[in-house]
C-alpha cells in the first residue's frame, strides 16, 4: 500500500477482554516498530521486528502484551486481559534498510486508539 | 540511559510569531537527532534531522542545530502559520543502532491563532 495502515482505528473494550491490533507496513519494508502514545507520556517503544523476528522486545510492559509478524509483512499486537492503564494510541511504523541507512526515517501509521472501560 | 526531554505544551502563538521548542537529550556517544511532526488526524512524519555535532537540519522554514556541548536540538521557526498547528516530537537514534529504534520525547503541542 501507499502508507502504513493500522486497524481498527478505534477500539473500545471492557476490562479483562483481549484485543488484537493490526499493522500493515509499507510494501517491502523489512523493519517494523510498535509504539504506545499515552496522554502526557510521549511515544513509548514497545517492540521492533526485522523480518519475522523480534530482536528487541524490551519495551513490552508486561507478559499480557505480545506481538507477531508473519510473512515479513503484517504484524499483530495482542493485549490479553486488558486493564484501564492500557488505554492509549498504539502506533506502528515501518522502514527499509535503505531509509534507515540514509535518513533513519520511520514511516508511521495513524494509530489505533484503544479505550478500556 | 538514553532519553529525550521537551518543553511542556501546549504552546499558543499568534500567526507570524517566532517559535522555539526546546529539546535536550541524554545519550551515550553521539546519537542522530530528529524532529517529527504529527498534524491533526495524521501519522507522525519526519520534519528534519541532524547526524553530527553542529549540523543544522531544516525543512519547511523550521530549523534545529545539533549542539553537543549543551546536548540540545531546539526547534525554531521565524514566522509560524496556522497550518503549523500540530504536535512536535524530538527523538534520538543511538549511533550503531542497527535496529533503527527511535527514542522520543513527550511531544509539544503547538497551536497557532490567526
Amino acid at each position: 500500500g501507499a502508507g502504513v495502515s493500522q486497524s481498527p482505528s478505534n477500539k473500545v473494550t471492557e476490562k479483562g477482554k483481549d484485543v488484537e491490533l493490526r499493522c500493515d507496513p509499507i510494501s517491502g519494508h523489512t523493519a517494523l516498530y510498535w509504539y504506545r502514545q499515552s496522554l502526557g507520556q510521549g511515544l513509548e517503544f514497545l517492540i521492533y521486528f526485522q523480518g519475522n523476528s523480534a530482536p528487541d522486545k524490551s519495551g513490552l510492559p508486561s507478559d499480557r502484551f505480545s506481538a507477531e509478524r508473519t510473512g515479513g509483512s503484517v504484524s499483530t499486537l495482542t493485549i490479553q486481559r486488558t486493564q484501564q492503564e492500557d488505554s492509549a494510541v498504539y502506533l506502528c511504523a515501518s522502514s527499509s534498510s535503505l531509509s534507515l541507512s540514509n535518513t533513519g526515517e520511520l514511516f508511521f501509521g495513524e494509530g489505533s486508539r484503544l479505550t478500556v472501560l | 540511559g538514553n532519553s529525550v526531554t521537551q518543553m511542556e505544551g501546549p504552546v499558543t502563538l499568534s500567526e507570524e510569531a517566532f517559535l522555539t521548542i526546546n529539546c535536550t537529550y541524554t545519550a551515550t556517544g553521539y546519537p542522530s537527532l530528529f524532529w517529527y511532526v504529527q498534524y491533526p488526524g495524521e501519522g507522525l512524519q519526519l520534519l528534519l534531522k541532524a547526524t553530527k555535532a553542529d549540523d543544522k537540519g531544516s525543512n519547511k522554514g523550521f530549523e534545529a542545530t545539533y549542539r553537543k556541548e549543551t546536548t540540545s536540538f531546539h526547534l525554531e521557526k521565524g514566522s509560524v502559520q496556522v497550518s503549523d498547528s500540530a504536535v512536535y516530537f524530538c527523538a534520538l537514534k543511538r549511533l550503531y543502532n542497527q535496529g533503527g529504534k527511535l527514542i522520543f520525547g513527550q511531544g509539544t503541542e503547538l497551536s497557532v491563532k490567526p
